[in-house]
């Protein structure tokens, strides 16, 4: 069965460090998205990216963080400085089409640890 | 906002007896969904009831939809010791493109043996 996979599974960082997490989603999805989830929390939605480019993004998503689809395959998400509160574990999840036919298919996400 | 909201925000109850779970919005949705996440993994897909439905079954799961009332809920039959994880429910809204799922706080269910 596909998969979105995720790497690395866990990371350690030093404040004020980049940091990059990648993502490949299935194969034929249209649609991506970033999700974050603080230890014990909801699952917040970051962002979402379709046809090259950010359809949405949530107001954590700001100047720090961006994300690429370099390659066709890749979905990554770059934090630029890391701040503790960026601690947290990321999911990238992807679908083939949004709203009525819209489940959401989820990595196993990215513990990202800000020291 | 048109977050989901769950309750109760955790639940313990014995095997084999039916769990329910609640949950509530704000907006007006295309679809509503339900997923579970076990510790420390990622969400998995459980079922999707559209705006005109009011009830869908998949095995041991049933869910219910009320527009009206905004609100949905989750049952789990005969709940077995592996259902142990959390429940969350999840609205899309109806933004054109990449329409995004917004995510209740979530049911931490506990199945005791």
């Amino acid at each position: 069965e596909p998969e979105v996979t995720q790497t690395p599974s866990h990371q350690v960082t030093q404040m004020g460090q980049e940091v990059i997490l990648r993502c490949v989603p299935i194969s034929n999805h249209l649609y991506f998205y970033w999700y974050r989830q603080i230890l014990g929390q909801k699952v917040e939605f970051l962002v979402s990216f379709y046809n090259n480019e950010i359809s949405e993004k949530s107001e954590i998503f700001d100047d720090q963080f961006s994300v690429e689809r370099p390659d066709g395959s890749n979905f990554t998400l770059k934090i630029r400085s890391t701040k503790l509160e960026d601690s947290a574990m990321y999911f990238c999840a992807s679908r083939w089409a949004p709203g009525n036919t819209g489940e959401l298919f989820f990595g196993e996400g990215s513990r990202l640890t800000v020291l | 906002s048109q977050q989901g909201e769950e309750d109760p925000q955790a639940l313990s109850i014995q095997e084999g007896e039916n769990a329910t779970m609640n949950c509530s919005y704000k907006t007006s949705i295309n679809n509503l969904q339900w997923y579970r996440q076990n510790s420390g993994r990622g969400l998995v897909h459980l079922i999707l009831i559209r705006s005109n439905e009011r009830e869908k079954h998949s095995g041991r799961l049933r869910v219910t939809l009320d527009t009206s009332k905004k609100s949905s809920s989750l049952l789990i039959t005969a709940s077995r010791a592996a259902d142990t994880a959390s429940y969350f429910c999840a609205t899309d809204g109806n933004f054109q493109g990449a329409q995004k799922l917004v995510f209740g706080q979530g049911t931490r269910l506990t199945i005791n043996p």
